[in-house]
């Protein structure tokens, strides 16, 4: 079974420092991990998704995300923060079975202050 | 391009009544799916479809029915509705079954049932 756990439910930052958003995965088969971002009351776009193609993703808006298989994990960075960032942030894994159901994390609300 | 489409984007039930959400794609997608989003849960799937004609169980299906008697449309449906349905209502499509396929996201629905 695949499950995905955000490790934090809110990061705050201030404008301009990097960001960290932390995301572990379980699943039975080789993965498929995406990160999604969602704006107060927008829907969700798709910031970047791992394909096994290269560990080091890059996605919109400057993020990039790094797999590690061996520790499970798929953490989403930026290096310098912008108030446009502010947003809730969900790390998602492909469910093998059910076409390409997407099986999400609770989410991290990311804060940015100036 | 509209992507997906989902009417209406707010709506006020009261316990007992019922109504349908309509999802509509134009992207000639297979796949389609209705999550709902309720706070510190991230998104959970209520039913999905792989195809016209056909329909599945998510991870919360009780208390929800769903149509896909054209491809481009998803119907999602609740016959009476409970104050336990007051969500975030997101359609979603994507175009196969493979595991590096993203799903497109409608702006959402917000349903509130008093």
């Amino acid at each position: 079974a695949q499950s995905v756990t955000q490790l934090d439910s809110h990061v705050s930052v201030s404008e301009g420092t990097p960001v960290l958003l932390r995301c572990n995965y379980s699943s039975s088969y080789s993965p498929s991990l995406f990160w999604y971002v969602q704006h107060p009351n927008k829907g969700l776009q798709l910031l970047l998704k791992y394909t096994s193609a290269a560990t080091l993703v890059k996605g919109i808006n400057g993020f990039e995300a790094e797999f590690k298989k061996s520790e499970t994990s798929f953490h989403l960075t930026k290096p310098s923060a912008h108030m446009s960032d502010a947003a809730e942030y969900f790390c998602v894994v492909s469910r093998y079975q059910a076409g390409t159901a997407l099986i999400f994390g609770k989410g991290t609300t990311l804060s940015v202050s100036s | 391009n509209a992507g997906v489409t989902q009417t209406p984007k707010f709506r006020v039930l009261k316990t007992g009544q019922s109504m349908t959400l309509l999802c509509a794609q134009d992207m000639n997608h297979e796949y389609m799916y209705w999550y709902r989003q309720d706070p510190g849960m991230g998104l959970r799937l209520i039913h999905y479809s792989v195809g016209e004609g056909t329909t599945a169980k998510g991870e919360v299906p009780d208390g929800y029915n769903v149509s896909r008697l054209k491809k481009q449309n998803f119907l999602l449906g609740l016959e009476s509705a409970a104050p336990s349905q007051t969500s975030v209502y997101f359609c979603a499509s994507s175009r196969s079954q493979g595991l590096n396929t993203e799903a497109f996201f409608g702006q959402g629905t917000r349903l509130t049932v008093v």
